[in-house]
């Protein structure tokens, strides 16, 4: 089946840097990348949807100069985290789809603590 | 816009015995629905899905649900659980967009 990876798994900062989040298709093209935001105990919130080569479509109540995604070709999109404060720590989860099926398909996740 | 409700937030189930999860969701546009399991810090995992046909529709690992449009239901079953089955399970739904709604979560626990 397709794979998604994301890296890093985890990654701890200090409050006020950037983090970038990397989302790979492995085995596919993804024409469509989306990103995840899961606190704990809690469900998956769509924060934004990205399409190679165009601009990301962020959900209500994202902050999209806080939050910076880019999706520069058909296996990778990033986002970035920037300034990050406590209040940003969670556990960030990407999945892709391909041009053809309803599918998507979720990598493993990235686990960001701002301390 | 869809929506989901998952209408039960936590399952205990001893080992072997069937367990249900119900998912029930809104919307005003034909949709997609979907059952995803997620394990400790963990990503998801498709467990199976519904787009159109046959209204049972088998997944892996020994799940199927049932679609059913007048109650507007796709309510998660296994017949006989194992303690390998302990996760969160998500319910989720899509329209045309592909943008998923999730549901709140239903942790399963499966105890010996």
């Amino acid at each position: 089946g397709a794979v998604v990876s994301q890296h890093p798994s985890r990654v701890i900062c200090k409050s006020g840097t950037s983090v970038k989040i990397e989302c790979r298709s492995l085995d596919f093209q993804a024409t469509t990348m989306f990103w995840y935001r899961q606190f704990p105990k809690q469900s998956l919130m769509l924060m934004a949807t990205s399409n190679e080569g165009s601009k990301a479509t962020y959900e209500q109540g994202v902050e999209k100069d806080k939050f910076l995604i880019n999706h520069a070709s058909l296996t990778l999109s990033t986002l970035t985290v920037t300034s990050a404060h406590p209040e940003d720590s969670s556990f960030y989860i990407c999945s892709a789809r391909g041009s053809e099926g309803n599918e998507q398909f979720f990598g493993p996740g990235t686990r960001l603590t701002v301390l | 816009a869809q929506s989901v409700t998952q209408l039960d937030s936590q399952v205990p189930v001893f080992e072997e015995a069937p367990v249900e999860l119900r998912c029930n969701y809104s919307s005003s546009v034909s949709v997609y629905l979907f059952w995803y399991v997620q394990y400790p810090n963990q990503g998801l995992q498709l467990l199976l899905k519904y787009l159109s046909g046959s209204t049972l529709v088998k997944g892996i690992n020994g799940f199927e649900a049932e679609f059913n449009k007048s109650q507007t239901s796709f309510h998660l079953r296994k017949p006989s659980v194992h303690i390998s089955d302990t996760a969160e399970y998500f319910c989720a739904v899509s329209g045309h967009d592909y943008k998923l709604s999730f549901g709140a979560g239903t942790t399963v626990t499966v105890r010996a």
